[in-house]
């Protein structure tokens, strides 16, 4: 069965630390995505890459960066934490563009 | 205005109640998916619809495309699907990103 693993289902961070939110499938999968969730908004896209090494920017990028040097592996790096990335991170991944994606169970990251 | 708008935002029902869940889109689409996302926080896939219907279970799941519209119907609910559902739309042309309606929290009562 499909499995995405989330490094940490709770994590509380300082402002200004440099975060690190990892995600590993085990699927083979060539896309992974990372979103965050927010009550009234919905899922929002923040990074997702197409193959190793390969990004490309989603609707939110801005405060973020991400690394993929592995295809199993897709981290999310938040270079100086801010209170206002405190939200539910998820990430995902698809075998090709047009499949579902398969979720893991979120980070519910809380940056004091 | 979102381009996936979902509706009711919250629904509570007794249980064996029949439950559907609308979500109208604004963009052309390949694709639309239901997704199921209970408290804790992880998200299952549902549906993937292009078009006309698809059942399994208790689930069915309907598209008009002309209308940009689908539904989702939950026969005989049970406290057991009380979860946020979500409603997701593949623009054409945009393969690998997904559009998110905000969900649709729905609690079942016993």
């Amino acid at each position: 069965d499909v499995k995405v693993t989330q490094s940490s289902r709770y994590l509380v961070k300082r402002t200004g630390e440099k975060v690190f939110l990892e995600c590993v499938q085990d699927m083979d999968h060539e896309n992974m995505f990372w979103y965050r969730q927010d009550p009234g908004l919905g899922l929002r896209l923040i990074y997702f890459s197409y193959d190793v090494k390969m990004k490309e920017k989603g609707d939110i990028p801005e405060g973020y960066s991400v690394s993929r040097e592995k295809k199993e592996r897709f981290s999310l790096i938040l270079e100086s934490a801010s209170t206002n990335q405190t939200s539910m991170y998820l990430c995902a991944s698809s075998l090709v563009g047009y499949q579902p994606q398969h979720f893991g169970d979120g980070t519910r990251l809380s940056i004091l | 205005k979102n381009e996936v708008e979902q509706s009711p935002q919250n629904l509570t029902a007794q249980e064996g109640e029949f439950i559907t869940i609308n979500c109208s889109y604004s963009v052309g689409i390949s694709a639309l998916h239901w997704l199921q996302q209970h408290p804790g926080g992880g998200i299952v896939s549902l549906f993937m619809l292009s078009s006309g219907k698809k059942k399994h279970g208790r689930l069915i799941a309907t598209i008009n495309i002309q209308e940009k519209h689908s539904s989702l119907h939950i026969t005989a609910s049970h406290p057991r699907d009380s979860a946020v559902y979500i409603c997701a739309v593949r623009s054409r042309g945009a393969t690998n990103k997904l559009i998110f309606g905000t969900g649709t929290l729905l609690a079942v009562q016993p």
